[in-house]
């Protein structure tokens, strides 16, 4: 189950069961969406991304959920292995501009 | 090699001592970032540049400079570090036709001490 924790919220998951994480975001004005996995020790890496117009869009074993009207976005893991430990961080960015704007994060821990 | 490259990887230093990060990119993206990242929180913006030349504050500016005379270059250095600043750093970078493709490229980041 999700609990918050003494800094990021974390999901404990186990092996083989789907994760789902969330993100609430700010700004209505946000056109594109992206959600970045970061591994102990290593930098954010783009995972899957999804544009304002579009409310799924899968990619290999994650499906992103926009959610205009609440303005919730939610990365779900089929199957979370392992190597799915990690914390997934959700960006927005607004129409007008350049700049990402990014969420705290939601550490995941696989449970064997 | 192609990427975007931070060093060093590890750092140690003492209050009030200057220290410079340095960030490459091959890929002359014309934005470059620089962001902290403390224990258990997310990504907070220091400084960002639009091209060479042209750089501006964001969210956590305070005792840090930022210099961009060349596009694949980005340093960022702590004038008189203090052990606030004790974090990791994480360089970015993207072009304006990418952020809405890709997002920003990140480094592998520099674990700061500041002892």
């Amino acid at each position: 189950g999700e609990s918050v924790g003494l800094h990021l919220p974390t999901l404990s998951v186990q092996e083989g069961d789907n994760s789902i994480i969330n993100c609430a975001y700010s700004n209505s004005a946000s056109d594109y969406f992206i959600w970045y996995k970061q591994e102990s020790g290593k930098g954010p890496q783009f995972i899957i991304d999804i544009r304002s117009n579009m409310d799924k869009r899968q990619g290999q074993r994650v499906t992103v959920l926009l959610n205009k009207t609440v303005k919730h976005l939610s990365l779900q893991i089929a199957a979370t292995q392992p190597g799915d430990s990690a914390v997934y961080f959700c960006a927005e960015k607004e129409a007008a501009g350049n700049k990402l704007t990014f969420g705290g994060g939601t550490r995941v821990l696989v449970k064997p | 090699d192609a990427g975007i490259t931070q060093s060093p990887r590890y750092k140690i230093t003492e209050t009030g001592r200057q220290v410079t990060l340095m960030c490459h990119q091959t890929w002359s993206h014309s934005y470059m970032f620089w962001y902290r990242q403390d224990l258990g929180h997310g990504l907070r913006l220091i400084y960002y540049s639009a091209a060479a030349d042209i750089t501006d504050k964001g969210e956590v500016p305070d005792g840090y400079v930022v210099s961009r005379s060349k596009t694949e270059n980005f340093p960022l250095t702590l004038e008189s570090a203090t052990r606030s600043q004790t974090s990791v750093y994480f360089c970015a970078s993207s072009d304006p036709g990418q952020v809405s493709r890709y997002g920003y490229t990140f480094g592998s980041g520099t674990r700061l001490t500041v002892v």
